[in-house]
């Protein structure tokens, strides 16, 4: 079946430090590629997305590009921000049949940022 | 911005007892789902539904599970008699009819579940 797989965490950083946070996924097909971002006390909030290959997804400064050779979605943000402390997941959400809507998260990915 | 909401933010309950927890989706959306998070782990999927009835379920999703849209807002997962096992943060999250199908799910803030 479908799967997502994170990098370990958690990661911490100082503020203005470059930001990568490694995705890769397994599945069949074209599934589409998601960044959720969960701040302290809140719930799930999309960040960003890619639909097909190649697509790049960006918010906030923050980026990520599907690759399909590599079937990873790495997450990127230049310099990051104390208020960029949160937790990070990526997910895989499959096209067609009869499971669009129903997500496959990886296991999320503790970000800290310190001034 | 319009928001998914559930409440309550917490509920602590015994062994056995059941509980209901609730969620208010996008007013225009018509796809639901609960999601989970057990401490630690990867946010699971549990249940979809629309047009007033489960369109997917998991394996986690048993008998004990049961979700309801008793009137035009709400939507609701009840869990018959909880178990240790059953604590986690229950996310609801919602989709409108007009979005392609890899659009994006809205997600409520939670609520964590603790079973005692």
């Amino acid at each position: 079946g479908d799967s997502v797989t994170q990098m370990e965490g958690p990661v911490t950083l100082s503020e203005e430090a470059f930001l990568t946070i490694n995705c890769t996924y397994t599945a069949t097909g074209y599934p589409s590629l998601f960044w959720y971002v969960q701040y302290p006390g809140e719930g799930l909030q999309l960040l960003l997305k890619a639909t097909k290959a190649d697509d790049k997804g960006s918010n906030k400064g923050f980026e990520a590009t599907y690759r399909k050779e590599t079937t990873s979605f790495h997450l990127e943000k230049g310099s990051v921000q104390v208020s960029d402390s949160a937790v990070y997941f990526c997910a895989l959400l499959q096209s067609g049949g009869t499971s669009y809507g129903k997500l496959t998260f990886g296991q999320g990915t503790i970000l800290t940022v310190h001034p | 911005e319009p928001e998914v909401t559930q409440t309550p933010s917490h509920q602590v309950t015994q062994m056995g007892q059941e509980v209901i927890l609730r969620c208010v989706p996008i007013s225009n959306h018509l796809y639901f789902y609960w999601y989970r998070q057990i401490l630690g782990q990867k946010v699971e999927f549990l249940v979809s539904f629309y047009n007033n009835e489960i369109s997917e379920k998991s394996e986690i999703f048993d008998d004990q599970f049961s979700v309801e849209r008793p009137d035009g807002s709400n939507f609701t997962l009840k869990i018959r008699s909880t178990k240790l096992e059953d604590s986690a943060m229950y996310f609801c999250a919602s989709r409108d009819r007009l979005s392609s199908y890899n659009s994006p799910l809205h997600f409520g803030n939670g609520t964590r579940l603790t079973v005692t």
